[in-house]
């Protein structure tokens, strides 16, 4: 079964850090690009970060551009997200989700998500 | 960025009703077009890909259409368990990917 868990949510001051991890299993993760996509509660989704599948391509969307940094390691079968100057509009839950390609692209599957709560 | 518009962005319906949901984009994105279901609490799960193509295991009363700037999701007949969220995510400009802002599908 294909398979997506992620972890290290959690309660952070404003301007603290933290990182999340997804473990993925029951496909070659090596093989496919990876992405971050945050929702705020009560809000819709929002596209956060990407990276190929040899990590040579990284992709920010604007709102967390230089504050947070998306990695890789194949051999663990794990995707991380460092999330560094945390700010309360960052509350959100995080998934991490498989990018399929077959000429066009899409997302599945998805975690479950991991809660991220920026308060003082 | 692209922006997506999703309508009605909240619908009552009953079981057994046949109902559409519309996603337009601000400029053509061939048909680089997907669907998302959400329940409460859980992940965004994907229905329909490349704009008309359904996910394996999704039930065939699910159908998506359009290309360039034009989309619909159709559910043919509700049945209880359709009651979500539903999203629009054009992936045209990857990997600026963006979302509808969703549509709530709820029991009348």
């Amino acid at each position: 079964e294909v398979q997506l868990v992620e972890s290290g949510g959690g309660l952070v001051k404003p301007g603290g850090s933290l990182r999340l991890s997804c473990a993925a299993s029951g496909f070659t993760f090596s093989s496919y690009s990876m992405n971050w996509v945050r929702q705020a509660p009560g809000k819709g989704l929002e596209w956060v970060s990407s990276i190929s599948s040899s990590s040579s391509y990284i992709y920010y969307a604007d709102s967390v551009k230089g504050r947070f940094t998306i990695s890789r390691d194949n051999a663990k079968n794990s995707l991380y997200l460092q999330m560094n100057s945390l700010r309360a509009e960052d509350t959100a839950v995080y998934y991490c989700a498989r990018e399929v390609v077959l000429e066009k692209n899409w997302f599945d599957p998805w975690g479950q998500g991991t809660l991220v709560t920026v308060s003082s | 960025d692209i922006q997506m518009t999703q309508s009605p962005s909240s619908l009552s319906a009953s079981v057994g009703d046949r109902v559409t949901i519309t996603c337009r984009a601000s400029q053509s994105i061939s048909s680089y077009l997907n669907w998302y279901q959400q329940k409460p609490g859980k992940a965004p799960k994907l229905l329909i890909y490349a704009a008309s193509s359904l996910q394996s295991g999704v039930p065939s009363r699910f159908s998506g259409s359009g290309s360039g700037t034009d989309f619909t999701l159709t559910i043919s007949s509700l049945q209880p368990e359709d009651f979500a969220t539903y999203y629009c995510q054009q992936s045209y400009s990857t990997p600026s990917i963006t979302f509808g802002q969703g549509t709530r599908l709820e029991i009348k």
